[in-house]
Parts: C-alpha cells; sequence; structure tokens
C-alpha cells in the first residue's frame, strides 16, 4: 500500500507570493496533519483535519490555511510569502481524530524555499 | 506549552555498540509517545509508538520506555550498524492531537 504522499517535492518562490501544497494520506486514513520543519529543528505543528473539519491549528499567522477534501486529501496554502517561510512541510495521517491511539504516519515532505 | 528536549544532540559510535537515546518533557498528561526516524532531507519514519498507560514498547533492536510521571522516555537502540545513522526525534501527544517535538538526536555510527 502506498504511504502518504506529498506534492510536489521541490518548490522555489519569491518573496510575496502564495503557494499550494498537496497531501493524500494512506489509504483509510481520515485524519490529515500539517507540520513545518526549519532547518536544525523539530517539526512544529500548523493544522489537524479530520472529516474535512479543522480539528486544531498551531501558533502560525493567518496567512497559513488548510482545507481537506471528500477523498481525505488535503491542501495547504500559505499567502504572502516571508523568507521565514523557508521549510519542510510535512504531512501525517492517521486513522482517526487521535481517540484510539494510531500512529501518526508522514510523508517524504514538499521543501521550500523563498528567495 | 510542552516542551521536548532530547539529550545527547549528537552521538557518533562504532558498528556494534548499544546505545541510549534521551527524550524529556515537561507536561506529564500525554497520551502517547512515539518515535521517529528521519534521514537527511526526509520524512518521518514511525519506529515505536507507547500508550500512556505503557512502559515498554520493542520493535526488533528497537526498546523504548516510558515514565510519565517524570515525563522522561528513551529509546534503546541493540548492536547498531551504520543503516541506523539518522537523527532521531521524540514526539509526546497531548489532549489536542498535535504531536509536539524536540530538537532530535543525530547518531552517526561508523563501520
Amino acid at each position: 500500500d502506498a504511504g502518504v504522499t506529498q506534492s510536489p517535492t521541490h518548490l522555489i518562490k519569491t518573496r510575496g507570493q502564495q503557494v499550494t501544497l498537496r497531501c493524500s494520506p494512506i489509504s483509510g486514513h481520515k485524519s490529515v496533519s500539517w507540520y513545518q520543519q526549519v532547518l536544525g529543528q523539530g517539526p512544529q505543528f500548523i493544522f489537524q483535519y479530520y472529516e474535512k473539519e479543522e480539528r486544531g491549528r498551531g501558533n502560525f499567522p493567518d496567512r497559513f490555511s488548510a482545507r481537506q477534501f471528500p477523498n481525505y486529501s488535503s491542501e495547504l496554502n500559505v499567502n504572502a510569502l516571508l523568507l521565514g517561510d523557508s521549510a519542510l512541510y510535512l504531512c501525517a495521517s492517521s486513522l482517526d481524530a487521535g481517540v484510539s491511539n494510531q500512529p501518526q504516519h508522514f510523508g517524504d515532505g514538499t521543501r521550500l524555499s523563498i528567495l | 506549552k510542552q516542551e521536548v528536549t532530547q539529550i545527547p544532540a549528537a552521538l557518533s559510535v562504532p558498528e556494534g555498540e548499544n546505545l541510549v537515546l534521551n527524550c524529556s518533557f515537561t507536561d506529564s498528561a500525554i497520551y502517547n509517545l512515539q518515535w521517529f526516524r528521519q534521514d537527511p532531507g526526509k520524512g518521518l519514519t514511525s519506529l515505536l509508538l507507547i500508550q500512556s498507560s505503557q512502559r515498554e514498547q520493542t520493535s526488533g533492536r528497537l526498546n523504548a520506555s516510558l515514565d510519565k510521571s517524570s515525563g522522561r522516555s528513551t529509546l534503546y537502540i541493540a548492536a547498531s550498524q551504520p543503516g541506523d545513522s539518522a537523527t532521531y526525534l521524540c514526539a509526546p501527544r497531548g489532549s489536542g492531537y498535535a504531536l509536539n517535538f524536540g530538537k532530535g538526536t543525530s547518531l552517526l555510527v561508523t563501520p
């Protein structure tokens, strides 16, 4: 079975632009979370979506938004890009919203570079 | 706010050694704790998940322990191999859904 897939793998943007990152969860998983990992740091939680509803939000500005589609795939949008948004963006999927103590499984991420 | 610290930050050992990676967290009210490995430029691979009611979890050469009351977890790697070289991250999960990560321990196993 395919794992969590993310696209694109790499992306280069300039300051002020907008970007959309995509994630497909493991088949059967209904929960998707997004994390930002800056070089040398651990991942930081951005959003969690379950059954197309936002279930959690980390400490990120409103320039960051996300949504989940009926097939449980998800998009992360970032507007008005800043140099500090340069990072590896990771998507994780899980069976449910956390009730059953299931592990979260991560994709390989999208490397976003802002020039 | 959950703070996660991993010690040591970096570790270099010869092949065959047994080693212990340490993780401490400030808020003991956790649901579970996951250990991950991350290869350079790659995503995270889940290694072990310990539920809050468990003390240990084992998978092959890996053994993770959890002492929730003291806010500590350890990852024991037996008979290390060069292929174990990676960054290891621990992530406790609280009442929300978010995983809280430390900066990780960068492990190098030399032949």
